[in-house]
């Protein structure tokens, strides 16, 4: 499984960007990288996943540098109910039984 | 929205006795998994489970763990004789295709 390095920890303010980023410079060619997200202790909760191109959808965007050595997650208009872990995990996806990889995380506190 | 349930959420039991956690999947995924969290610790993933076998399975999986899908909609995970580290919170979760998962909201096993 390819290697992540999240900071351990982010602040954000109610209502601004929140910007989390992931390297994860030993990803493989058909590795997606996929994000979750885990509210204090309920289940892990997917946001998004994308290969190369940047993606969005209504939860959050998606930006990957284009070596593919790593990723930012935005929040584009952060809230309270964002506060969690938010995790980068490499994945083959649908060419693979789907085992995530959780690693440690990043917490983030979006504060008022 | 489609949702995996869990039941139930907190079991209690004796050191030695056996415990069967039940999930019920969203009815058109293909894939089936278990994972676990030690408080504190991060999500482990535990099994994988496609076309009625197991696909996958960490170091943690050993022969006191067993998963079944009994009847085309539940999968269950057994412990046959429970330890005092086995003490977590231990998710199911589906996914149509690998990596897009969804997750219940855990069960959290205590053993005594």
């Amino acid at each position: 499984d390819a290697k992540t390095t999240q900071p351990p920890s982010m602040d954000c303010a109610e209502g601004r960007a929140a910007n989390l980023p992931c390297n994860h410079s030993t990803i493989s060619g058909n590795e997606y990288v996929y994000w979750y997200r885990q509210i204090h202790s309920q289940g892990p909760q997917y946001i998004i996943h994308g290969l190369k191109n940047n993606e969005t959808n209504e939860m959050a965007s998606l930006i990957i540098t284009e070596d593919r050595k790593s990723s930012t997650l935005i929040l584009p208009h952060a809230t309270l109910r964002d506060t969690a872990v938010y995790y980068c995990i490499p994945n083959a996806g649908g060419t693979s039984y789907g085992k995530l990889t959780f690693g440690q995380g990043t917490i983030l506190t979006v504060h008022p | 929205e489609p949702e995996v349930t869990q039941t139930p959420s907190h079991q209690v039991t004796q050191m030695g006795q056996e415990v069967i956690l039940r999930c019920v999947p969203i009815s058109n995924h293909l894939y089936f998994y278990w994972y676990r969290q030690i408080l504190g610790q991060k999500v482990e993933f535990l099994v994988s489970f496609y076309n009625n076998e197991i696909s996958e399975k960490s170091e943690i999986f050993d022969d006191q763990f067993s998963v079944e899908r009994p009847d085309g909609s539940n999968f269950t995970l057994k412990i046959r004789s429970t330890k005092l580290e086995d003490s977590a919170m231990y998710f199911c979760a589906s996914s149509y295709e690998g990596g897009q998962a969804f997750f219940g909201q855990g069960t959290r096993l205590t053993v005594v």
